[in-house]
């Protein structure tokens, strides 16, 4: 079973809204990424969580708050957000063992769209 | 330099040919190469990795790994309109855990 789970499919939030998106995977991996992909575009980093430990963050704008309350679970709360920020939302998991190659899957993502 | 390259396309074949898709990296370093389908509207679909130098083979998809030239390749056998999608090469860059994209080839089988 490879399968990554992200509610909801859709957002459609003004810019003074605050939402979250939620990523869940019951695979045992230990490593959560989001992702953002515009149209035609390939998918970009933003966040890597390791243990449930920020362990990257691609200079994110602070209107964009990740949060991994546990090992299955993945945030991304939502704040203050700007028109071009509609894009495809995407976390992925991956097992993340120790001096080994990982693999990283993805879920259906989440489509924002910013009024 | 881009990290990944690819040709973006589209690449055009015809349905029952071979379809064959590169991808060139920067960063020497790199051990693990993914290729990763995604059609449009959804999420990508790992299709195959490859670690170490040569081929590696599943099903109708080969994926070849050159890491001295630092060049990755999926050749797809036996092409169906099914395998039109964009093919998103990926590479492990820097270290640890971080999936550099190239920007994706746009592959298109024609009846």
């Amino acid at each position: 079973d490879t399968e990554v789970t992200q509610t909801p499919k859709h957002l459609v939030m003004g810019m003074t809204n605050k939402k979250s998106l939620k990523c869940e995977q019951h695979m045992g991996h230990r490593a959560m990424y989001w992702y953002k992909q515009k149209a035609k575009k390939p998918p970009e980093l933003m966040f890597v969580y390791s243990y449930e430990k920020l362990s990257i963050n691609e200079s994110v704008p602070s209107r964009f708050s990740p949060e991994c309350p546990n090992s299955s679970l993945l945030n991304l709360h939502l704040h203050a957000l700007q028109p071009e920020d509609s894009a495809l939302y995407l976390c992925a998991s991956s097992q993340a063992p120790a001096g080994g190659t990982d693999t990283q899957y993805f879920g259906p993502g989440t489509r924002l769209t910013v009024l | 330099q881009k990290e990944v390259e690819q040709n973006s396309g589209p690449l055009s074949v015809p349905e029952g040919a071979i379809a064959s898709l590169n991808c060139t990296y920067s960063d020497r370093g790199s051990q693990s190469f993914f290729w990763y389908r995604q059609y449009s509207g959804k999420s990508p679909e790992l299709i195959m990795f490859i670690y170490s130098n040569g081929d590696k083979e599943d099903g109708r998809f080969t994926a070849q790994l050159n890491k001295a030239s630092q060049y990755v390749s999926l050749l797809i056998r036996d092409s169906q309109p099914s395998d039109s999608a964009t093919y998103l090469c990926a590479v492990v860059t820097g270290g640890g855990n971080k999936l550099t994209f190239g920007t994706g080839t746009q592959l298109k089988v024609e009846l």
